[in-house]
């Protein structure tokens, strides 16, 4: 069965700053990746994903993340951090089979402090 | 082109009772996935339904239950509730069954047990 770790609850980074939110995954086979950010009080909304192809994987406001396969990671990453940008964010995998439902950590939650 | 619709937003329970919240995918959408999210276990896969069959089943008790009707809308039904499932329950549609696509979430319906 696939699983997502998620090592960090908090990530505190002053605005401007590079962001990074970690992410490990555990799968048979090849791994579909994604990442989702919520903001409070509402659904998730859909950032980016990995499916095949470029291990570096752009998406939506800015956000980017690399898929390392040795290293069976997804991090999240953004060159320069906004305040807008504090949220709780979700990586979340499935395997290539066709068969199993997205499976999601448990969330990093992201502050971004003026 | 509206978005996911879950009803009811919020509703509140006593211990013993039964509930039944709904939701009503993106036009088009035949693909239904109902996620539980609480503090401290991120989000859980509930179920995953597709063309009125039920593609995939968490690890819930059987309390928990769902369908799915022949216009794609959704229900799931959680009997003899427990302080425990106080939660956000959440939907999310999809076009079809598809390994790569993104899931559309829905706000959500926070439960509350009493």
């Amino acid at each position: 069965a696939q699983s997502v770790a998620q090592p960090e609850d908090q990530v505190n980074v002053a605005e401007g700053n590079p962001l990074t939110v970690k992410c490990t995954y555990s799968v048979s086979g090849n791994p579909y990746l994604f990442w989702y950010v919520q903001y409070p009080n509402r659904g998730l909304q859909f950032l980016l994903k990995y499916i095949t192809g470029d291990n570096l994987v752009k998406g939506s406001y800015g956000f980017e993340a690399e898929f390392n396969k040795s290293q069976t990671s997804f991090h999240l990453k953004k060159p320069s951090a906004l305040v807008s940008d504090s949220a709780l964010y979700f990586c979340a995998v499935r395997d290539n089979t066709g068969n199993t439902p997205l499976v999601f950590g448990k969330g990093t939650r992201l502050s971004v402090i003026a | 082109k509206a978005g996911v619709t879950q009803t009811p937003r919020y509703l509140i329970k006593t211990r013993g009772q039964q509930v039944t919240l709904s939701c009503s995918p993106i036009s088009g959408h035949r693909s239904v996935s109902w996620y539980q999210q609480t503090p401290g276990q991120g989000l859980q896969f509930l179920f995953e339904y597709f063309s009125e069959t039920q593609r995939n089943k968490g690890n819930f008790p059987g309390r928990f239950s769902g369908r799915q009707f022949s216009n794609s809308r959704s229900e799931m039904n959680v009997s003899t509730l427990e302080l425990g499932d106080s939660a956000l329950y959440l939907c999310a549609s999809s076009l079809v069954a598809e390994d790569t696509g993104e899931l559309f979430f829905g706000e959500g319906s926070r439960l509350t047990v009493l």
